[in-house]
Parts: C-alpha cells; structure tokens; sequence
C-alpha cells in the first residue's frame, strides 16, 4: 500500500540555523499538507499546497517558514531560522485529486529538537 | 468551523465494544464528520466519514442522528492495539481543494487486558 515518506526521522538543529524537512507524498495525490505537533499538544495545521502554491495557511506559517514542491515527487518544509518553540512533531499529508479532502494521508512525522 | 467536544480519556477491557461520542451543536448542512486515530510518535490516520445516519467500515461503525448535532464512533471489540487518541472533526468536504484539518484534544482510550 502506497504511503506518504518523510526524511530525515529526527533532527536536531541549534537555534537560528535553517532546516529543510522532506516528504515524499503519494505518487498520484495532488493536495499536500503540513501539521506540526509539539509534544503533549494538538495537532496543527501549517500549510495546504495545490499547483505549485499555497492554498491555505495558518498563523503559524509565518515568514520563516516556507514550502516548495522542487520536482515530481518531494514536498519541503523549510524553516530559515529556527527557534527553540519550533520543537516539534512534523506531519506531511496528501490527498488525490477527487477524494475526501477530509481523508488524508499522513506520514510518521519528523521529530525537529532545537537545541 | 463547527466546535467538537469529547471525552478527554476513556478505558476499556480487551474485547469490549467501545463507544466515544462527540458533540458538534453548532455543525452546518454541508459539514461532515470525520474521525481519526492517532498512535503515539505517529501521525494521524483516517478512521471513517459520514453526514447522517449509519457508516460502517471494517474498522468501525459511525452513528449520527438525525439532528446531527452529535456522532457516535463504535469500535468493536477492541484491542490492546486500538489504544490511541481518537479526533472528531466536523468540517464541509470539497473535493476541489485541500482542508486544513481542524484537529482538537481528542479522546485518549486506554484498553487493558
């Protein structure tokens, strides 16, 4: 069954140094999201991405945070200057064209430790 | 987005049928509702949707009355491995655009032996 990947697992950064987190989403979806978790919290929506823009963002996203599609098959999350409260579970999602955009599918998350 | 509150935890026995229920008074006429599970140190899953009435998956069973201001997710007879949070999302469904899933607390269940 095809799933949504992420790299790296864990990363642990120090304080104002930029990450890029990846994700490979699902080969045939074309909606792709990003939620971050800090731990013992809820899950929080960042960004919705659809023909190669944002289509949604919270408050979260702010300019230190960006996403690029690079080629056919990675989605990024880029933090240029990271804080200790950017400590958190990272989920990528996708759905397909068509489905439920309520259904989506998650990857296991990249733990960012920011030291 | 319609507001959503369940039980913050829950217990139950191997094999018993489990039950969470979540309130959405103030759910719209195009709004679904939509559950996921999530285990620890894992991201979400989709468990099952529905808009009225009965949905049943080989996971679970969705009831919804006809007011629609609640709605029932039914696991039958659990196991130790359906311990896990369990979210209740209420939100219109759009197959022309990606949602922001609009995750609360949840429900931590607990099944023991």
């Amino acid at each position: 069954e095809p799933e949504v990947t992420q790299t790296p697992s864990h990363q642990v950064t120090q304080m104002g140094q930029e990450v890029i987190l990846r994700c490979v989403p699902i080969s045939n979806h074309l909606y792709f999201y990003w939620y971050r978790q800090i731990l013992g919290q809820k899950v929080e929506f960042l960004v919705s991405f659809y023909n190669n823009e944002i289509s949604e963002k919270s408050e979260i996203f702010d300019d230190q945070f960006s996403v690029e599609r690079p080629d056919g098959s990675n989605f990024t999350l880029k933090i240029r200057s990271t804080k200790l409260e950017d400590s958190a579970m990272y989920f990528c999602a996708s759905t397909p064209a068509g489905g439920l955009s309520y259904e989506q599918y998650f990857g296991p998350g990249t733990r960012l430790t920011v030291t | 987005l319609a507001k959503t509150t369940q039980p913050i935890s829950m217990d139950s026995y191997e094999g018993q049928e489990v039950n969470i229920t979540c309130s959405h008074n103030n759910i719209a006429t195009n709004d679904y509702i939509t559950w996921y599970q999530q285990f620890p140190s894992q991201g979400p899953r989709f468990i099952i949707q529905g808009y009225k009435t009965k949905v049943t998956n080989e996971v679970a069973s969705l009831f919804i009355p006809a007011d629609r201001k609640s709605s029932t997710l039914s696991l039958p007879r659990v196991s130790l491995s359906d311990t896990a949070v369990y979210y209740c999302l209420v939100g219109r469904t759009n197959s022309n655009s990606g949602y922001a899933l609009n995750f609360g607390k949840g429900t931590s269940l607990l099944v023991t032996p």
